[in-house]
């Protein structure tokens, strides 16, 4: 399995421009989830989905959208990128929590955006 | 925002046992302790949780109070690549998992 993957790795946008940052997950996961990591700060949560069709909103939500159109995917879009936006941002997934090993939230590599 | 805290860092000596405390004094009967660590600026890595039982794992200890107010979680024996930040979350019948600033540990040789 090659788990959590986020592409791209790095990008550099303009402000205005708009981008979406893809995840994909090989492992069936119900529960996909997406955070911005600033300088010294812990994670915080912009957007979730308990499965295909289900999104819901974090702590940070403005200034993003997602969908979920198959369990694999859960792309992150920005409309009209901000500076305020340059962060890192890492998709996540885990199953079920009534499953066994539910708990485990499983984080891809990160995208590091930098917006000018 | 974060219902746990943590002092904001910790050192320890390779090999010894490193005990990373945390407070979770609003914790409710059906929330469970979660441990995550990150690794220098890689996505953050599951390392146990628990509800009001000790736990052990191949990575590490959970010992949670009896008033579940706060724990610890115990490296046994700790390795330069322990060097992280270790979140102690708490959840609930939430989906979300809140993470806070974490707790930056830094094992020494």
């Amino acid at each position: 399995n090659a788990g959590v993957t986020q592409t791209p790795k790095f990008q550099v946008l303009k402000t205005g421009q708009s981008m979406t940052l893809q995840c994909a997950q090989d492992m069936n996961h119900e529960y996909m989830s997406w955070y911005r990591q600033d300088p010294g700060m812990g994670l915080r949560l912009i957007h979730y989905s308990v499965g295909a069709g289900i999104t819901d909103q974090g702590e940070v939500p403005n200034g993003y959208n997602v969908s979920r159109s198959t369990t694999e995917d859960f792309p992150l879009r920005l409309l009209s990128a901000a500076p305020s936006q340059t962060s890192v941002y890492f998709c996540a997934s885990r199953s079920n929590l009534a499953t066994s090993g539910g708990e485990t939230q499983y984080f891809g590599p990160g995208t590091r955006l930098l917006v000018l | 925002d974060a219902k746990t805290t943590q002092p904001p860092s910790m050192d320890c000596a390779e090999g010894r046992a490193a005990n990373l405390p945390c407070n979770h004094s609003t914790i409710s009967g059906n929330e469970y302790v979660y441990w995550y660590r990150q690794i220098h600026s890689q996505g953050p890595q599951y390392i146990i949780h628990g509800l009001k039982n000790n736990e052990t794992n191949e990575m590490a200890a959970l010992i949670i109070t009896d008033d579940r107010k706060s724990s610890t979680l115990i490296l046994p024996h700790a390795t330069l690549r322990d060097t992280a930040v270790y979140y102690c979350i708490e959840r609930g019948g939430s989906e979300k998992l809140v993470f806070g600033k974490g707790m930056k540990l830094t094992v020494n040789p």
